[in-house]
This record gives structure tokens, sequence and C-alpha cells, in this order.
């Protein structure tokens, strides 16, 4: 099942632009995660926001949740060669089971 | 240093002959879980655990089995693999926060090809 839809599915940016990646959702969540995937490789955790949380920040990572637009968003600032990776949001869903529900994710890549 | 292994990370086999893929986590995690990733359908959960002794169908179990005797294990087992189970496979793991996974850790992946 479906829950977080990454927005756009592919991004093409210059070295040193921000790269701003969209995860939208159908229902309502205990916590958002975003990961990151080189290729064929195994995804890496970024940042997790609660719920209850609004912003959060790690390096040039910066995260938004807005629980009301069911809506996350990934800002990579200053972006560089080697930021380029799938990019992925994960939803813990309330009242629901046990499981993370992966999206499709983005396609950044960095050109430089 | 903490980490998920998978073994073997390549694999080519042939239609109906039984395998296993390993999956080993040396972070005490509760939680432990199995995706596949294709292309176009992005990552998909077959199989998850909450602890020991205890597993629960993903969103696409068909021709898979699991099973969590000891806490650091979780292998998964196509009895009869076919050609539709040809994917990348990944064994996750985390903690839990009440019943939810806080980060997930991943394992490096485990390429699979039934012929």
């Amino acid at each position: 099942s479906q829950q977080g839809e990454e927005d756009p599915q592919a991004l093409s940016i210059q070295e040193g632009e921000n790269a701003t990646m969209n995860c939208s959702y159908k229902t309502s969540i205990n916590n958002l995660q975003w990961y990151r995937q080189n290729s064929g490789r195994g995804l890496v955790h970024l940042i997790l926001i609660r719920s209850n949380e609004r912003e959060k920040h790690s390096g040039r990572l910066r995260v938004t949740l807005d629980t009301s637009k069911k809506s996350s968003s990934l800002l990579i600032t200053a972006s560089r060669a080697a930021d380029t990776a799938s990019y992925f949001c994960a939803t813990d869903t309330q009242g629901g089971s046990e499981k993370l529900v992966f999206g499709k994710g983005t396609k950044l890549t960095v050109n430089p | 240093e903490a980490q998920v292994t998978q073994n073997p990370r390549y694999l080519i086999t042939v239609t109906g002959k039984k395998l296993t893929v390993t999956c080993s986590q040396n972070m005490n995690h509760e939680y432990m879980s199995w995706y596949r990733q294709d292309p176009g359908l992005g990552l998909r959960q077959i199989y998850y655990s909450m602890n020991v002794e205890v597993t629960d169908k993903g969103d696409v179990p068909e021709g898979y089995k699991v099973s969590r005797k000891e806490k650091r294990n979780f292998p998964l087992i196509l009895e009869s693999p076919s050609p539709n189970q040809t994917s990348l496979y990944f064994c996750a793991s985390s903690s839990l926060r009440g019943k939810r996974q806080e980060t997930q850790y991943f394992g490096p992946g485990t390429r699979l090809l039934v012929l």
C-alpha cells in the first residue's frame, strides 16, 4: 500500500544550488523519515521528524512537516555532486499496522 | 561497528531451487524487516518481525517465508523461487518506541536473479 508519494520523480540541478523534494501522504502519521540511497546500495537514514514537530535541521538538510496538508519537504542546501542519489520518504501510520511505508523516491542529480 | 549484514550479496539461481538469504544485525534491535526493490515500484515490504518468534506479513509476502528464532537473525527463505522474484532485496532493523519503529538501518542488499 502506497502512503508517501515523492515529488518530483526526478530532479537535476547544478552544484551549489538548493534541491527541494516533497512528500505527500494520505493518513495521519506518528513520524516521517527521509532516507537516501546511492545507486543499488542500502538506504541510509537522514532525518526523522515526529508528527508534533514542524521543522528539523541536520547539517545542510532541512525537513519540514505540515500535518494539516499531509506533506513534508526535504531541502538540501548548497548541493554537491556527492548528493546525487535517490531520496525516499517513509511514513509510520497512526493507528495502523507496525509498518514503515516508503514512497517511490525522487532521483536527484547534481551536476558538477 | 553497528551494522546489518546480508549474505549472499549476489545470487543467480534457477526456478524451483530453494534458497535462503541471511540477515544479521548487531544492534540488539527488536524490529527487523525484509523489502524488495523493483524499478518503478519502489521499496515494498515482504515480512517484518517485532521480536523473537513474532513475524507478520508485509505487502508482498507471497512466495516467501521468514523466521525469527534469535533476536539478531532474520533469514528470508524462498522455497520455490520463480523469475518474478528476481529483484534487489534489503534487510533492515530498528529499535522500537512503543510499537513504532525508529530509524531503520539497512543492509547492503542482495541482488537475486532467478532463471
